[in-house]
């Protein structure tokens, strides 16, 4: 089975932009989760879907919003990017939603913002 | 809110030594799940155990292993026979009922041949 992938993997843009990335979980998976890594917050959850729709909202701005796609594929989307967005993003998909699933971890996206 | 603490921010360990890594949390949940993740350098993060919270005995895998105190709130990870591809951050997290996984700042070990 292949694993989570996250397009693209390096990301470069500037202040104010907007960015997107996608998430494809392990096939069979309806559930995706996203983190931002950033060496001084660490590992800090933004949302997890379930089949299309949102059931978890972490601390973030509303800059920050994704959807998910009927074949469960996500996107996450940061509007008017700043610089303290740059971090490596993370998603993770499990076969379904809750405490008894095992989460997946995809390679990340680098976002670096200028 | 659950929080979890690593305390630890850096460790290193001879090849084939053992080394143990440090975890305090925090829930009001009754029924949660401890996990310890890899990280390495440059690659994406795996699985390394999980423990039931209702479970008493500790988990193993192989190498690693835990040390669950549920009254203490601590979970620390034992590594035995430390090898090369062990050099990792690690990080400690915690889930229960549906809310998110919550991961502590993590514990950059290196393994020294």
């Amino acid at each position: 089975k292949a694993g989570v992938t996250q397009t693209p993997r390096y990301l470069i843009k500037t202040r104010g932009q907007q960015v997107t990335l996608s998430c494809s979980p392990i096939s069979g998976h309806r559930s995706v989760s996203w983190y931002q890594q950033t060496p001084g917050q660490g590992l800090q959850f933004l949302f997890e879907y379930f089949s299309e729709t949102q059931r978890n909202k972490g601390n973030f701005p509303g800059r920050f919003s994704g959807r998910q796609f009927s074949n469960s594929r996500s996107e996450m989307n940061v509007s008017t990017l700043e610089l303290g967005d740059s971090a490596l993003y993370l998603c993770a998909s499990s076969p379904t939603s809750g405490a008894y699933n095992e989460q997946f971890f995809g390679p990340g996206t680098r976002l670096t913002v200028l | 809110a659950q929080t979890v603490t690593q305390s630890q921010p850096e460790m290193s360990v001879q090849e084939a030594e053992t080394v143990t890594l440090s975890c305090t949390y925090d829930t009001s949940e009754s029924n949660y799940y401890l996990f310890w993740y890899k990280q390495p350098p440059s690659r994406q993060m795996i699985l390394v155990i999980r423990q039931e919270a209702y479970k008493q005995q500790n988990a193993t895998e192989n190498r690693f292993s835990v040390n669950f105190q549920k009254a203490a709130k601590s979970f620390s990870l034992k590594i035995s026979d430390s090898q090369l591809g062990d050099t990792a951050m690690y990080f400690c997290a915690s889930l229960s009922g549906n809310t998110p996984l919550v991961f502590g700042k993590g514990t950059r070990l290196s393994v020294i041949a």
